[in-house]
């Protein structure tokens, strides 16, 4: 079946440092790819998306690029803030109930110190 | 603003006690769905439901149950809660027939059953 595969957090970065938070799929055919994002004591919210191979999904300073030679979707900030502290989510859409059931990763944990 | 509101933030049951949890969503969105989230395994999907009355296992519906009688409403039922059924659940609604909608998640539920 379709599964996600997240880096282990927790991750500790200091403010203005680069990101990347890895993510890898198995999934038949060509699913539509995403990152989730939970602040604190919050559901979570789409933080970007990209449904096709070579695709780049932006927002926020964030960005990732479907790469289906790789299998991954990996989620990367030039500078990060601390108002980026939170856990984030990488998850495929699945075909088998049109594009709206995910399956997600076990997410990770970032803290940024000031 | 889109909404999804869980009745609860913090539930504290007994072991053996039928448990509800509900949720409302004011987008008239379609799809509705249960997932538990728990550190180490991420988002796992309980039940979803793409109509009134219409639902669907999701990858671990064992001890739970779920009903949606009105478009907006999707409870999780718990017939004789366990311990092991102690998370944090968190529901979410997306609109069908658009691909690749996001889902749009509740602040979730903390439910610990002792």
């Amino acid at each position: 079946g379709d599964s996600v595969t997240q880096m282990e957090g927790p991750v500790t970065l200091s403010e203005e440092a680069f990101l990347t938070i890895n993510c890898t799929y198995t999934a038949t055919g060509y699913p539509s790819l995403f990152w989730y994002v939970q602040y604190p004591g919050e559901g979570l919210q789409l933080l970007l998306k990209a449904t096709k191979a070579d695709d780049k999904g932006s927002n926020k300073g964030f960005e990732a690029t479907y790469r289906k030679e790789t299998t991954s979707f990996h989620l990367e900030k030039g500078s990060v803030q601390v108002s980026d502290s939170a856990v984030y989510f990488c998850a495929l859409s699945g075909k088998n109930f049109g594009n709206e059931k995910l399956t997600f990763g076990t997410g990770t944990r970032l803290t940024i110190i000031p | 603003d889109v909404k999804v509101t869980q009745s609860s933030r913090y539930l504290v049951k007994r072991t053996g006690e039928k448990v509800f949890l509900e949720c409302v969503q004011d987008m008239d969105h379609e799809n509705m769905f249960w997932y538990r989230q728990d550190p180490g395994l991420g988002l796992r999907l309980i039940y979803f439901s793409y109509d009134v009355k219409m639902k669907e296992k999701g990858d671990i519906p064992e001890g739970y149950s779920v009903s949606r009688e009105k478009k907006e409403r999707f409870s999780l039922i718990l017939e004789s809660a366990s311990t092991n059924q102690t998370s944090m659940y968190l529901c979410a609604s997306s609109l069908s027939g658009l691909p690749n909608s996001p889902l749009h998640f509740g602040n979730g539920t903390r439910l610990t059953v002792t």
